[in-house]
């Protein structure tokens, strides 16, 4: 039982570059979510999903975009990368929107220059 | 909209001893889920306790207790015998029924030898 899986762990892009940072999850979680860290803050979420098929919006959403065309697979896509999204980023899931826990991934450090 | 904040940016203690992590929160529900989760420096972000708001009784694992006080909004996170491995930044997290987890900035705990 792997939890959840984010791949890759380091990255660096260059201004303008794209990338897709993969995630999933075998605990057949319906809940999934992305969230960013910046250095010495807390957590902002950038989108979520409620089970497949199905994506929302969080807090800071712009310059980013999801897919969630199956339960296990959450993947956050970067467009035309940004100093500014320079960040750890992590994954997460929850098996539904009550008591249960969040499972996060070990984040992905991710360095535009 | 729901807040959480913990007011202690960084605390220290001496191996051994017995600290306590503070967190408020504010919310006008009066169903919803508070929970503290840990990140050492290696980054993962790992579970340390949890609480339902309609439970009088506070949680307890192991070395890790809480004192949740309803009617005052707080949620505060005491550690026993503190070891070294404690030393994380410790996030206080409250979720409504149905909504998103909102995390607090943190509070950077470091355990002295």
């Amino acid at each position: 039982n792997a939890g959840v899986t984010q791949t890759p762990k380091f990255r660096i892009l260059k201004i303008g570059q794209s990338m897709t940072l993969q995630c999933a999850q075998d605990m057949n979680h319906n809940y999934m979510y992305w969230y960013r860290q910046d250095p010495g803050m807390g957590l902002k979420l950038i989108y979520y999903s409620v089970g497949a098929g199905i994506t929302d919006k969080g807090e800071v959403p712009n310059g980013y975009n999801v897919s969630r065309s199956t339960t296990e697979d959450f993947p956050l896509r970067l467009e035309l990368a940004a100093p500014s999204q320079t960040s750890v980023y992590f994954c997460a899931s929850s098996y539904d929107g009550g008591a249960s826990v969040l499972t996060f991934g070990a984040g992905s450090r991710l360095t535009v220059l | 909209a729901q807040t959480v904040t913990q007011s202690q940016p960084e605390m220290s203690v001496q191996e051994a001893e017995t600290v306590t992590l503070s967190c408020t929160y504010d919310t006008s529900e009066n169903n919803y889920y508070l929970f503290w989760y840990k990140q050492p420096p290696s980054r993962q972000m790992i579970l340390v306790i949890r609480q339902e708001a309609y439970k009088q009784q506070n949680a307890t694992e192991n070395r890790f207790s809480v004192n949740f006080q309803k009617a005052a909004k707080s949620f505060s996170l005491k550690i026993s015998d503190s070891q070294l491995g404690d030393t994380a930044m410790y996030f206080c997290a409250l979720r409504l029924y149905g909504q998103n987890f909102v995390f607090g900035p943190g509070t950077r705990l470091s355990v002295l030898p």
